[in-house]
């Protein structure tokens, strides 16, 4: 079956560095997409991955290595307004979404 | 980046009414949109793929007759729900998938309340 797999929660300190990771088994890859989801709010979309190696957007960046399943979301120089879901998901060989259950991340002061 | 939007954000419906939900795509042609349903604290849960000019795929336990979906047009999409009742309470997101393929922009979402 399908399967993406990231932990439930994380708590950081505000100022430092988080990495959330996402392991997948999906019956194909047409990229993997990182969101922020703020409760009662649509998800944001943050990355699209598809090919190996690390994407930087400012203080959030991307990696993934295919071969081995794996993506992780990078989050530098923690705000408190980064508290929230980041959704991991990945797109099957049907281009449809495989949706991760989201890792909670607490930002404390 | 493009934008879908989505409307309304919020809605207060009493049990035994229906509820129509708009996803517009404005500024690129969608041939594609998805409709998710959010449960509290749990991941995206997509309902169906509506595609343009045609009947929407439905996924597995999700009832076409009480989620009616129509695709009329490339930048519009609607979710209907039908006859709703408590349980059909939730957060219902649309996405559309932009003309290169990858689908990366989602509507404000809709807050349900049925009554």
């Amino acid at each position: 079956g399908q399967n993406i797999d990231q932990p439930t929660e994380m708590t950081a300190t505000e100022g430092a560095i988080v990495q959330i990771n996402c392991t997948y088994q999906t019956s194909g890859f047409n990229g993997l997409f990182w969101y922020q989801q703020h409760a009662g709010e649509a998800p944001t979309f943050l990355s699209y991955n598809v090919l190996d190696g690390l994407e930087e957007k400012g203080r959030f960046s991307s990696f993934l290595s295919r071969s081995k399943g794996y993506s992780y979301l990078l989050l530098k120089e923690l705000q408190m307004k980064d508290s929230a879901s980041y959704l991991c998901a990945v797109m099957d060989s049907n281009y449809q979404l495989i949706w991760g259950a989201g890792t909670k991340l607490i930002i404390k002061p | 980046g493009a934008v879908v939007s989505q409307h309304p954000s919020r809605v207060i419906c009493k049990s035994g009414t229906s509820v129509k939900i708009e996803c517009r795509s404005l500024d690129f042609q969608a041939t594609t949109m998805f409709w998710y349903r959010q449960f509290p604290k749990k991941s995206l849960m997509l309902m169906a793929t509506s595609n343009e000019g045609s009947k929407a795929t439905y996924e597995q336990g999700v009832e076409k007759d009480k989620f009616l979906i129509n695709h009329a047009s490339l930048t519009l999409s609607t979710l209907t729900v039908t006859s709703a009742h408590p349980e059909d309470s939730s957060f219902y997101i649309c996405s559309a998938r932009t003309p290169q393929g990858t689908e990366a922009f989602f509507g404000q979402g809709t807050r349900l309340t049925v009554v």
